[in-house]
């Protein structure tokens, strides 16, 4: 089933800097969703990109998304100590009985260094 | 508020004794899901629903039941828990009959420990 693969697994930086995440799918997706967990937490939804849209902004997250290379990218800018979590992506795709279904990948864990 | 509630939060079982982990969400969602989630293997789809009395298995339903007789509740029932299901458990329920067009809203998890 489609399944997205973030890269890195892990990342490690210093607050402030940027940290760029990323994921590859396999197959045409409708959209693409972004979510972040802290520490044995509940997901937290963070964007919704469509397969029509290239860039979307949310605060410090900018999202892209290639469907030629069927990849999106979550950048977070000027990162800060709160934003260590792991982040997930989850492409779906019209296959669970008609419907759409977000499948997870393992995620990339991000610590944020004071 | 808007949430997803899951009770209990903690539960540590003994093999074979039936339990019920519930899930009841106030945003009158139709879709509903149960996820674990396993160190190495990411989260998976245990079963999920597009609307009351709609059920359907997701990635990895053996072991597990579910129910959906009212719109905000979807529990999970482990009739006969294995070791192999110690895991942390999520609830997610999403605005529409489908998982993926609108983002998902989670429970804040169930960590099951069967001995």
């Amino acid at each position: 089933s489609q399944q997205g693969e973030e890269d890195p697994q892990a990342l490690s930086i210093q607050e402030g800097e940027n940290a760029t995440m990323n994921c590859s799918y396999k197959t045409s997706i409708n959209n693409l969703q972004w979510y972040r967990q802290n520490s044995g937490r509940g997901l937290v939804h963070l964007i919704l990109i469509r397969s029509n849209e290239r860039e979307k902004h949310s605060g410090r997250l900018r999202v892209t998304l290639d469907t030629s290379k069927k990849s999106s990218s979550l950048l977070i800018t000027a990162s800060r100590a709160a934003d260590t979590a792991s982040y997930f992506c989850a492409p779906t795709t019209a296959f669970q009985g008609g419907s759409e279904k977000l499948v997870f990948g393992k995620g990339t864990k991000l610590t944020v260094n004071p | 508020e808007a949430q997803v509630t899951q009770n209990p939060r903690y539960l540590i079982t003994v093999t074979g004794k039936k339990l019920t982990v519930t899930c009841s969400q106030n945003m009158n969602h139709e879709y509903m899901s149960w996820y674990r989630q396993d160190p190495g293997l990411g989260l998976r789809q245990i079963y999920y629903s597009m609307n009351v009395e709609v059920t359907d298995k997701g990635d990895v339903p053996e072991g597990y039941k579910v129910s959906r007789k009212e719109k905000r509740n979807f529990p999970l029932i482990l009739e006969s828990p294995s070791p192999n299901q110690t895991s942390l458990y999520f609830c997610a329920s999403s605005l529409g009959t489908s998982g993926g067009l609108y983002e998902q809203y989670f429970g804040p998890g169930t960590r099951l420990t069967v001995t």
